[in-house]
């Protein structure tokens, strides 16, 4: 099976409202969670991230939590704006030692004015 | 975080040609990484691209098709060998230094006819 998996594939929310988008893997050993976002045409960018040593991490309007047990990790989006409308990705390390990220599915979340 | 060129943006290819597409990081880094990006799509690692020996490959990636060199700590090239339509996708570079977190660079289009 796929060591990321990503739901939902496609978001829409109103704006002001609160997005989430999990992912789950598979290996207990990964410690690296980062999320990305991709705009139309351009390359991937790093919003956000956290280390298994953490539960929660905030960035303004962005969070990250991450339940070591169950093997998740949500990111979440709250007043949500139009110009959060993007492709979202999480990642997590291959199981195997080095840190070599597969990629979820994406989320393609669009935010209505 | 470093900053990463790509050269070509964009190309359109004939089938049964080859392109070399190069990333430049501003800054040494201590891993490198292909991926590839089909229109709609997550990001799929080809291959990561080792200073001074041959690249590791991905399952469903091999060197003949995709023949990669890294001479040293801030420039690789990957080659697309011998190019059919499938191969038209968007490739990126991506960089990580000590801490795992990856930037990735612009991209380069391919278009195969």
């Amino acid at each position: 099976g796929e060591n990321v998996e990503q739901h939902p594939s496609t978001l829409s929310v109103q704006e002001g409202d609160s997005a989430v988008i999990k992912c789950t893997y598979s290996d207990s050993a990964s410690n690296y969670f980062p999320w990305y976002k991709q705009e139309l045409g351009k390359r991937p960018q790093l919003i956000i991230d956290i280390r298994s040593n953490v539960g929660e991490k905030k960035d303004q309007r962005i969070a990250v939590t991450l339940n070591k047990t169950a093997k998740h990790f949500s990111l979440h989006i709250t007043e949500t704006q139009p110009e959060d409308s993007a492709v979202y990705f999480c990642a997590a390390p291959k199981p195997g030692g080095s840190y070599i990220p597969t990629f979820g599915r994406g989320t393609s979340l669009i935010v209505h004015p | 975080s470093a900053v990463i060129s790509q050269k070509p943006s964009r190309d359109i290819c004939q089938r049964g040609t080859s392109l070399t597409i190069q990333c430049q990081v501003d800054s040494q880094v201590t891993m490198m990484f292909w991926y590839r990006q089909q229109p709609g799509q997550s990001l799929t690692l080809i291959a990561t691209a080792n200073q001074g020996s041959e690249a590791t490959y991905e399952s469903g990636f091999v060197i003949d098709k995709f023949p990669i060199s890294r001479p040293n700590l801030t420039f690789s090239t990957l080659t697309v060998s011998n190019m059919s339509p499938e191969d038209s996708s968007i490739y990126l570079c991506s960089v990580s230094g000590t801490t795992d977190t990856q930037y990735f660079g612009p991209g380069t289009r391919l278009t195969v006819l």
